[in-house]
């Protein structure tokens, strides 16, 4: 079983609607969660940073944490075509110089 | 302009042939970092360098090597001992050493084919 997983979709949806993307993890360790941006031959980019439980919101983007079921949510509303990407979620520990862990990534299309 | 340069964009070697990848950081950053990204599959770390003149494997460290003589400076050998080196490859760097508590900033990366 892999540490962190996330269903690869692909996941296609039309512009406006409200996305939600997901990860669950098995490490109960993990403190630290990230979610990531890549467009097709780029380098990811970071777009939410949350520390242990609860929501944070950024503009449109809000990230959810529930560390009791060890799942974390990614919400996009009023989606844009310049939304479509590939989003990655990312998770560390607290103990020492631990790395992070990805998930493999859902490619997300929003259709005009 | 701060940021993570990567060079080539795209690179072909010959089956056999070592390759070395440049990455450079101006963004003062102590912590270095090389990925291999393949469809389907996420990020995999091969190798990271917290500090100067030190580096230490990462999961997918076999047929890779790195040296870190310079602060900014990071560069990853493909050599021909890399069983399936065809993948995308990302640098990133990150400020402090603690991996666990400091984000880390991703370069353009490089795609690389073996022929």
């Amino acid at each position: 079983q892999k540490e962190v997983e996330q269903d690869p979709g692909p996941l296609s949806v039309p512009e406006g609607a409200i996305v939600s993307l997901n990860c669950t993890y098995s490490n109960s360790a993990f403190q630290y969660f990230m979610w990531y941006r890549q467009y097709s031959r780029k380098g990811p980019e970071l777009l939410m940073y949350t520390y242990s439980s609860g929501n944070k919101e950024d503009g449109r983007f809000t990230a959810q944490v529930d560390k009791s079921s060890k799942y974390i949510s990614l919400f996009i509303r009023d989606s844009q075509p310049s939304d479509s990407a590939t989003y990655l979620c990312a998770m560390s520990g607290t103990q020492g110089a631990q790395k992070l862990v990805f998930g493999q990534g859902t490619r997300l299309t929003i259709n005009p | 302009d701060g940021g993570i340069t990567q060079s080539p964009k795209y690179l072909f070697r010959k089956e056999g042939q070592n390759v070395t990848l440049s990455c450079e950081q101006n963004l003062n950053h102590d912590a270095m970092y090389w990925y291999r990204q393949d469809p389907g599959q996420g990020l995999r770390l091969i190798y990271y360098s917290q500090i100067v003149n030190d580096f230490q494997k990462g999961d997918i460290a076999e047929g890779y090597s790195v040296s870190r003589e310079k602060k900014e400076s990071f560069p990853l050998t493909v050599t021909s001992a890399q069983k399936n080196p065809t993948a995308f490859y990302l640098c990133a760097s990150s400020r402090d050493r603690d991996l666990s508590t400091d984000t880390q900033y991703f370069g353009p990366g490089t795609r690389l084919t073996v022929l």
